[in-house]
């Protein structure tokens, strides 16, 4: 079946501009992440829906950042007014929601989208 | 908070040889803990997991054992392919509303020779 996708897989913008980053998830996962990777780091979360609700949004590393997932499946990524230190490939990744809040399930990652502010 | 350390790379090794990738955690409570790949060019995709102590991982003849006492989740091969070439990333997870986020190490690249 179909997995993560994301759109663009590459885009540049100057510094300043607005961009929009789209995650396409796996048909029927609930919960959806947002995580972004700098070069020779790994990734690191942003924020995380279950369903339309952004129920964790501490990774958001300021106003500049903004999430949503109107319909609660695909989510879309905005940064205003980018900077050059936005630069990096933003992930995204799905999964189920398990019935225990205390188990885990795996998250499947997208491709990723790498953004590039000059 | 929770952290992830892993041992820097690159490491080269030849076709066959013994692998291990260390990785320690530091997390309240009682985190999942999983070792991601990313292969050159591709996503990063689940290569184990574990759930609780004394847990062991396997996957393409990788395993990692959970152990609590020296929070550590250690990656180990016994004879590694030049497929194996990769970014290795050890994570943990947290409960978070009801959600699971990841927190991972900062990689280790694995180098596979003839």
């Amino acid at each position: 079946g179909a997995g993560v996708s994301q759109t663009p897989s590459n885009k540049v913008t100057e510094k300043g501009k607005y961009v929009e980053l789209r995650c396409d998830p796996i048909s029927g996962h609930t919960a959806l992440y947002w995580y972004r990777q700098s070069l020779g780091q790994g990734p690191e979360f942003l924020i995380y829906f279950q369903g339309t609700g952004a129920a964790d949004d501490s990774g958001l590393p300021n106003d500049r950042f903004f999430a949503v997932r109107p319909e609660g499946s695909v989510s879309t990524l905005k940064i205003q007014r980018t900077e050059r230190g936005d630069s990096a490939v933003y992930l995204c990744a799905s999964s189920l929601i398990p019935p225990d809040p205390r188990k885990t399930d795996t998250q499947y990652f997208g491709p990723g989208t790498r953004l590039t502010v000059l | 908070g929770n952290s992830v350390t892993q041992m820097e790379g690159p490491v080269t090794l030849s076709e066959e040889a013994f692998l291990t990738i260390n990785c320690t955690y530091t997390a309240t409570g009682y985190p999942s803990l999983f070792w991601y790949v990313q292969y050159p060019g591709e996503g990063l995709q689940l290569l184990l997991k574990a759930t609780k102590a004394d847990d062991k991982g396997s996957n393409k003849g990788f395993e990692a054992t959970y152990r609590k006492e020296t929070t550590s989740f250690h990656l180990e091969k016994g004879s590694v392919q030049v497929s194996d070439s990769a970014v290795y990333f050890c994570a943990l997870s947290a409960v978070t509303g009801g959600g699971n986020k990841l927190t991972f190490g900062t990689g280790t690249q694995l180098k596979v020779e003839l």
